[in-house]
Parts: structure tokens; C-alpha cells; sequence
């Protein structure tokens, strides 16, 4: 267990829809990143937070959006889903003193019918 | 364009077997490169590398980084069924906290 949590562990909605993707980081972890992974994509870095701030963006579509809270939860939301937005959805976090090494959830499995 | 290639993609073994799994890059900047076993579900962390030719170790698994040529490898001796995973490679992009992985080899370590 790493610490990191997300909710819901498995997402079934249908096309055109909006969901919203929470990961609570490590205690302490001030930075979140998102990530997708789809079976012919290998795992795509999204969007990094560092303290409620925007530090990095990765390949992010314009229908997808983040942000991270004063408590340091982050929430991923996802709109006018498309059946190619069935992914696996990783968030992990990170402490400045551990440099880079970065702790995953177990992820959200969002199937898009 | 920044990128790191992992080779093979996949790879089978008999138990007892060693295996090595290549990590290649090309950043600007190289800050480190990290590796992670991915079985079913989330990525854990095996090591940080951020020095040439210093070797990592833990247990059965040994990474060491050549800055020169661009490169990492991840060694596991006397492997097992649990050895299987996906073991990725990734490395953090320069100036950045944008985080490239690789596509990953695929282990299967046959009883």
C-alpha cells in the first residue's frame, strides 16, 4: 500500500458524459501527477500539482481538466467522454525530500460504452 | 524530441534464469531516471539512478546508469513466477516536471 489513495476504483459510463477522478496524496506529499494508461499507449504523463499550483502539463486534452484543493487532494475531471477515453488512471504524489521518486495509487479503471 | 525507449518489449524465462532490460534516452538536462515493477495494478518504485556507474542493488535486482551512452539497465538474477511483471523505466524531463515513461518490458518468468 503506498499511501496514496483514488476513488471510485472502477468508472462505467457512457459517451458524451463527465466524470470526476479523486486521489488523496501520501500524507505529507505536496506534489500529485496524473496519469493515463491504455493498453496501446503505455503510461502518459497528464498534469502535475505541487501545492494547489499547476507546475507541469504533459499530453492533457482541452476536454480534460485538474485541480488541486487546499487539503492537497487532487480531482481529474473528464468531459464529453469518448470511447477512447478507456483508461486506467493513475495519480501519484511525491515529497521534495525523496526527489523524484513518486508513489502511485491503485488507480481508477474508467470504461466509456 | 525527449524519449526513452525500453527494450525488449518482452521476454520470457525459465526460473533461475538472469535477465537484463535496457532503458534508453534522450532528455536535455538529465536530472535521474527511475525504474518501476508494475504487475497488476499500480507502478512501485525499485530505484532512482542518478550518477554514472554507480550500481543500485536490492535483493536480486541491480540497476546501474551510463550517462555517456544514454542508458540504464536493470539486472535480475535467479528469477521467479513473482519476478513477472511489466518493468518500466521513466526520466523527468528538462526543466520540467513532466515525467516521460517508457512502454515498458514485459517479464514472464515460467515455473
Amino acid at each position: 500500500d503506498s499511501g496514496v489513495t483514488q476513488t471510485p476504483k472502477h468508472l462505467i459510463t457512457a459517451t458524451g458524459q463527465r466524470v470526476t477522478l479523486r486521489c488523496s496524496p501520501r500524507s505529507g506529499d505536496l506534489s500529485v501527477y496524473w496519469y493515463q494508461q491504455s493498453l496501446d499507449q503505455g503510461l502518459q504523463f497528464l498534469i502535475q500539482y505541487y501545492n494547489g499550483e499547476e507546475r507541469a502539463k504533459g499530453n492533457i486534452l482541452e476536454r480534460f481538466s485538474a485541480q488541486q484543493f487546499p487539503d492537497l487532494h487532487s480531482e481529474l475531471n473528464l468531459s464529453s467522454l469518448e470511447l477512447g477515453d478507456s483508461a486506467l488512471y493513475f495519480c501519484a504524489s511525491s515529497a521534495p525530500s525523496q526527489g523524484n521518486e513518486q508513489f502511485f495509487g491503485p488507480g481508477t479503471r474508467l470504461t466509456v460504452l | 524530441e525527449d524519449k526513452v525507449v525500453q527494450s525488449p518489449l518482452s521476454l520470457v524465462v525459465h526460473e533461475g534464469d538472469t535477465v537484463t532490460l535496457n532503458c534508453s534516452y534522450e532528455v536535455t538536462n538529465f536530472r535521474s531516471l527511475l525504474w518501476y515493477k508494475q504487475e497488476k495494478k499500480a507502478p512501485t518504485f525499485l530505484f532512482m539512478l542518478t550518477s554514472s556507474g554507480i550500481e543500485k542493488k536490492s535483493g536480486r535486482l541491480s540497476s546501474i546508469l551510463d550517462k555517456k551512452e544514454l542508458f540504464s539497465i536493470l539486472n535480475i538474477t535467479a528469477t521467479q513466477t513473482g519476478d513477472s511483471a511489466v518493468y518500466l523505466c521513466a526520466v523527468p524531463t528538462s526543466g520540467t516536471y513532466k515525467y516521460i515513461f517508457g512502454t515498458g518490458t514485459r517479464l514472464k518468468v515460467l515455473a
